[in-house]
């Protein structure tokens, strides 16, 4: 199954500083048809995880704009342009890609 | 709005079977959508458990295959979960979730809250 890894493990950010996360596949995420099948999701503490950038780089309906996806093929990015106190929790990212879907192993986001 | 709403046990003795249900609101259990089931153990990651469409064709993840079935009720739009043989290790949230599809792949883009089930006697 692919292997998805995300860095850093944790991170601690102030309000209004970026962020960024990054997240490798073991193998490719490209289809032929372009697109990468790469998702982003966040858990608040105690919630369900809610979607945030679908493709690499689609940003979810209602989802603000400071958050951003970027990356193709094994290596993809999660931005945060200026962080604010609901971002905190732990953001995941998963491939659909291949059977089975897998996820990695979360980063978690605190604020200073 | 899509809402998912997951029932079922909150305990369930080893060596027996876990059973869930998650009711949908606001889409139709007919759709092009497919349906998942993703676990997570306490204070662990999450792994997708599979997926069902409204035919009943199913995907499920090859280390729970030998011992999960999924199933649809389209006149109660719901969908379910059952895993038998159940261990320490089954301890876990389970979140329903739609699987929102494109032409190559599909994506859990709605979740429910999730329900704890504990597998101890």
């Amino acid at each position: 199954e692919i292997v998805m890894t995300q860095t850093p493990f944790s991170l601690s950010v102030a309000p209004g500083q970026p962020a960024s996360i990054s997240c490798k596949s073991s193998q490719s995420l490209l289809h032929s048809d372009g697109k990468s099948y790469l998702y982003w999701f966040l858990q608040r503490p105690g919630q369900s995880p809610h979607l945030l950038i679908s493709e690499a780089s689609n940003r979810f309906s209602g989802v603000p704009d400071r958050f951003s996806g970027s990356g193709s093929g094994t290596d993809f990015t999660l931005t945060i342009s200026r962080v604010e106190a609901e971002d905190v929790g732990v953001y995941y990212c998963m491939q659909s890609r291949h059977l089975p879907y897998t996820f990695g192993q979360g980063t978690n986001l605190e604020i200073k | 709005q899509v809402q998912l709403q997951e029932s079922g046990p909150g305990l369930v003795k080893p060596s027996g079977t876990l059973s869930l249900t998650c009711a949908v609101s606001g889409d139709s259990i007919s759709s092009s959508d497919w349906w998942s089931w993703v676990r997570q153990a306490p204070g662990k990651g999450l792994e997708w458990i599979g997926e069902i469409d409204h035919s009943g064709s199913t995907i499920y993840n090859p280390s729970v295959k030998s011992r999960v079935t999924m199933s649809v009720d389209r006149s109660k739009n719901q969908f379910s979960l059952k895993l038998t043989s159940v261990t320490a290790a089954d301890t876990a949230v389970y979140y329903c979730a739609r699987g929102s599809c494109t032409v190559y792949a599909c994506y859990p883009d709605y979740w429910g809250q999730g329900t704890l089930v504990t597998v101890s006697s």
